[in-house]
């Protein structure tokens, strides 16, 4: 079962930080947060993923919290093509499959 | 790297045949690939894990005799939905991991299935 909570949907400006936030309140201490997008008839598309640490990659930033549970995926400048719902992924620490919750629907707006 | 590919793309099928999707890691070698289902405006369902040269783990509530898993190779998995009804008519999505366990999942662009 997901163990991740997101909002259903939000819109972003174009141009502007687009700030995704994610619940995942019982995660274990061994277990990764994992961030996809699904554009519309696609599959989904690794974006980043880190443990406890903050990550930065040429797609977006991952802020992960101190007690890690919850965290924010950050794109920092939103074009019309970010448009895609964003799924926040707890790896299972046994067997490390993903199980996917409801995802967000991000709308970028010109 | 770390593209994977599926076959058929899209796929329309009658009722009561079988239909077999292909899914391919095409530059690594995936010693676990996995099995999705989407439906219409909902999320990704796993329905089973398969690892090479040994049986697909399924999740709770998936039928092992009507979706068949084979994982005969390190780059192919082929899952087969055996007696097609309506009611299997929906997206499959199939991901690939490469050796260690901590490896990111890399999905394929996934398979419309429509079964009349």
């Amino acid at each position: 079962d997901a163990k991740t909570t997101q909002p259903t949907s939000m819109d972003c400006a174009e141009g502007r930080a687009a700030n995704l936030p994610c619940n995942h309140s019982t995660i274990s201490g061994n277990e990764y947060v994992y961030w996809y997008r699904q554009i519309h008839s696609q599959g989904p598309q690794y974006i980043i993923h880190g443990l406890k640490n903050n990550e930065t990659n040429e797609m977006a930033s991952l802020i992960i919290t101190e007690d890690r549970k919850s965290s924010t995926l950050i794109l920092p400048h939103a074009t019309l093509r970010d448009t895609a719902v964003y799924y926040c992924i707890v790896r299972a620490a046994i067997g490390n499959q993903f199980y996917f919750g409801t995802g967000t629907s991000l709308t970028v707006i010109p | 790297g770390a593209v994977v590919s599926q076959h058929p793309s899209w796929v329309i099928c009658k009722s009561g045949t079988s239909v077999k999707i292909e899914c391919r890691s095409l530059d690594f070698q995936a010693t676990t690939m996995f099995w999705y289902r989407q439906f219409p405006k909902q999320s990704l369902m796993l329905m089973a894990t398969s690892n090479e040269g040994s049986k697909a783990t399924y999740e709770q509530g998936v039928e092992k005799d009507k979706f068949l898993i084979n994982h005969a190779s390190l780059t192919l998995s082929t899952l087969t939905v055996t007696s097609a009804h309506p009611e299997d008519s929906s997206f499959y999505i199939c991901s690939a991991r490469r050796g260690q366990s901590t490896d990111t999942q890399y999905f394929g662009p996934g398979t419309r299935l429509t079964v009349l």
